[in-house]
């Protein structure tokens, strides 16, 4: 089965606790990113990576770190830094970075911070 | 800065035809019409995209005016499952997916 899982569905943490967000491709695709999405909002970009061992701070990096050590996964960090983390987070991966590149989404995160 | 308007909502009775206009009336030329849906608590799922050219694949046909000015997203029989927030995306050169809040598509039994 290819695609882009992200575990775990729900996510719990208390106030002041980093917390790693998993998402993993089989695609074989060079581009991932990370999103976040509000209660009736759209979504919006934390970080993108274009390809192995690089990526980019996207519209509302702060408070978040991420790493792209291997092809296939793209962790994201929420830190106690981040004011309010408790959001849904979507993954996405494409092909490429080109406006012809299709992004394929993960099923999601929700995070509550308690 | 959005570069897309839809509505904010539509209802669609099961069985007839959803038809979800786009506005885009500063699309530049080298710009795709790109369509997503996200059913509540999932991953925005693609539909389909385009250039200039009507597109159909298994899932719905885009309709793009002659000017690309705005297009329209038809699922040829709704059915419940097609109940989700449509968005409709403009995308150029090297720019990130842009959403907007879409349209919330209510498909009536």
């Amino acid at each position: 089965d290819g695609g882009i899982t992200q575990s775990p569905k729900y996510l719990f943490r208390k106030e002041g606790q980093n917390v790693t967000l998993s998402c993993e491709q089989n695609l074989n695709h060079d581009a991932m990113y990370w999103y976040r999405q509000d209660p009736g909002q759209g979504l919006r970009l934390i970080y993108y990576s274009q390809i192995v061992n690089d990526f980019q701070k996207g519209d509302i990096a702060e408070g978040y770190s991420v790493s792209r050590e291997k092809k296939e996964s793209f962790p994201l960090t929420v830190t106690s830094a981040q004011k309010n983390p408790t959001a849904f987070y979507l993954c996405a991966s494409s092909q490429g970075w080109l406006r012809t590149d299709t992004q394929y989404f993960g099923p999601g995160t929700r995070l509550t911070v308690l | 800065d959005a570069k897309t308007t839809q509505p904010t909502s539509m209802d669609c009775a099961e069985g007839r035809a959803a038809n979800l206009p786009c506005n885009h009336s500063t699309i530049s030329g080298n710009e795709y019409v790109y369509w997503y849906r996200q059913i509540h608590s999932q991953g925005p799922q693609y539909i389909i995209h385009g250039l200039k050219n009507n597109e159909t694949n298994e899932m719905a046909s885009l309709i793009i005016t002659e000017d690309r000015k705005s297009s329209t997203l038809i699922l040829p029989h709704a059915t419940l499952r097609d109940t989700a927030v449509y968005y409709c995306i403009v995308r150029g050169g090297n720019e990130k997916l842009t959403f907007g809040t879409g349209t919330r598509l209510t498909i009536i039994p």
